[in-house]
């Protein structure tokens, strides 16, 4: 079966402009993860959404939102991007398995801002 | 403050050695814990978990050990293969977590290379 479907794989933006990216869970998957890693932190957990609600929340900024869609399909966004925000965004998306979830993850996107 | 540790950023081993990769965790809550590998342009990969009721689990070439006391858990490749050259990630979940929620708490990672 397709695995989890991240675009873009690749964007650049400046500072001040916003992004969208979009994950796409496998068939029958309906918990969606966003996850940001970067060198030094590691994967940072930023929120979960299952049946179109958010279900979980890490500790980020407002700037960073997200959605799910009846088709599980989900978008995180990103306003007012800074330099920091650099980084590779992962999506994942899991059933629970043997008492616990385990995740399937896209390839990312990796975003550069200037 | 990291809840989970991965104290060697990297590890270089031998072809048909054991690689042995170790994790550390301090939230005592923590009972399922999961490795997965990174290869470079790939999102992780679900290798193997352990629940806390046990201290080892075994697939094939990879183990995991618990040692709840010492909050450490380690996983081995034997023989380890240059394919299994990538990152290894250490990944824990609580209890109040693990049937309902997808907030894994990772470490940084330890970058493994097996070279023939």
């Amino acid at each position: 079966k397709a695995g989890v479907t991240q675009t873009p794989r690749y964007l650049i933006k400046t500072r001040g402009q916003q992004v969208t990216l979009s994950c796409s869970p496998i068939s029958g998957h309906r918990s969606v993860s966003w996850y940001q890693q970067t060198p030094g932190q590691g994967l940072q957990f930023l929120f979960e959404y299952f049946s179109e609600t958010q279900r979980n929340k890490g500790n980020f900024p407002g700037r960073f939102s997200g959605r799910q869609f009846s088709n599980s399909r989900s978008e995180m966004n990103v306003s007012t991007l800074e330099l920091g925000d650099s980084a590779l965004y992962l999506c994942a998306s899991s059933v629970v398995e043997a008492g616990a979830n385990v995740l399937t993850f896209g390839a990312g996107s990796r975003l550069t801002v200037l | 403050d990291q809840q989970v540790k991965q104290n060697s950023p990297s590890l270089s081993v031998q072809e048909g050695r054991i690689s042995i990769l170790n994790c550390d965790y301090t939230n005592s809550m923590f009972d399922y814990f999961l490795w997965y590998k990174k290869y470079p342009a790939e999102g992780p990969t679900f290798l193997i978990s352990i629940s806390s009721i046990k201290d080892k689990n075994e697939d094939g070439r990879f183990t995991v050990f618990l040692n709840k006391s010492a909050k450490h858990l380690s996983l081995h490749i034997v023989p380890s293969q240059p394919g299994d050259s990538a990152v290894y990630f250490c990944a824990a979940s609580d209890s109040l977590n693990a049937g309902n929620n997808r907030k894994l708490i990772w470490g940084l990672g330890t970058s493994l290379a097996v070279n023939p």
